[in-house]
């Protein structure tokens, strides 16, 4: 199976700033990333897909690159509303889709 | 709009067995794979399985492989994930999600709790 790391785990962030998650696969999987947001108690939301694509209605300040193996999530000018736990997943080789074990946002 | 509406929290003893829904509206339910995906406490995703709702083949995750069964009831729009052999491990929120291709889960159902205690 393919194993996705993201870094950091959790990340101390201010309203404003700009922030950057990776994510690595233990092999490479092209495009085929996407990026989750989750919050409390709610199911993930699809936010990137093919690794650089911005789903409908996730704001602009949201962007996603890499290929292979390497990968970024970046958000800038950080609002409240973005104060989640982000998930990267793997769609290339399936079964099983996995995902990384996750980012932590919280308000400095 | 297209919706995925899930069963309600269920409490089950070790050793027992689980079945969660997922009734699907809005959209062509034949026309989309389904996904069950869990969650524990505290852990990220774990996926568990996929269905093609249009003939109902499955594949599961090796880790689940001989206690989960995925099916579908194209009459109703409802996926079925049974879980069997239950153990406090199992303890987690499941979720089914809709694949709108290459693996991207786009949909979302709500969520069902298990909760495995003696």
């Amino acid at each position: 199976d393919i194993q996705m790391t993201q870094s950091p785990s959790s990340l101390s962030v201010s309203i404003g700033d700009r922030v950057t998650i990776t994510c690595r696969a233990s092999q490479s999987i092209s495009s085929y990333l996407n990026w989750y947001q989750q919050k409390p108690g709610k199911a993930p939301k699809l936010l990137i897909y093919d690794a650089s694509s911005l789903q409908s209605g996730v704001p602009s300040r949201v962007s996603g690159s890499g290929s292979g193996t390497d990968f970024t999530l970046t958000i800038t000018n950080l609002q409240p509303e973005d104060f989640a736990t982000y998930y990267c997943q793997q769609s290339y080789s399936t079964p099983p889709n996995t995902f990384g074990q996750g980012t932590k946002l919280e308000i400095k | 709009q297209v919706q995925l509406v899930q069963s309600g929290a269920e409490v089950k003893k070790p050793g027992a067995s689980v079945k969660v829904s997922c009734e699907a509206s809005g959209y062509t339910f034949t026309s989309f794979y389904m996904h069950w995906v869990r969650q524990a406490p505290g852990q990220g995703p774990e996926w568990m399985a996929i269905i093609n709702p249009s003939d109902g083949s499955t594949t599961y995750a090796q880790k689940f492989q001989g206690r989960v069964t995925m099916t579908r009831d194209t009459s109703t729009s409802t996926v079925y994930m049974e879980l069997r052999s239950l153990r406090s491990e199992d303890t987690a929120v499941y979720y089914c999600a809709r694949d709108r291709g290459r693996g991207q889960l786009d949909y979302w159902g709500q969520g069902t709790l298990v909760t495995v205690s003696s």
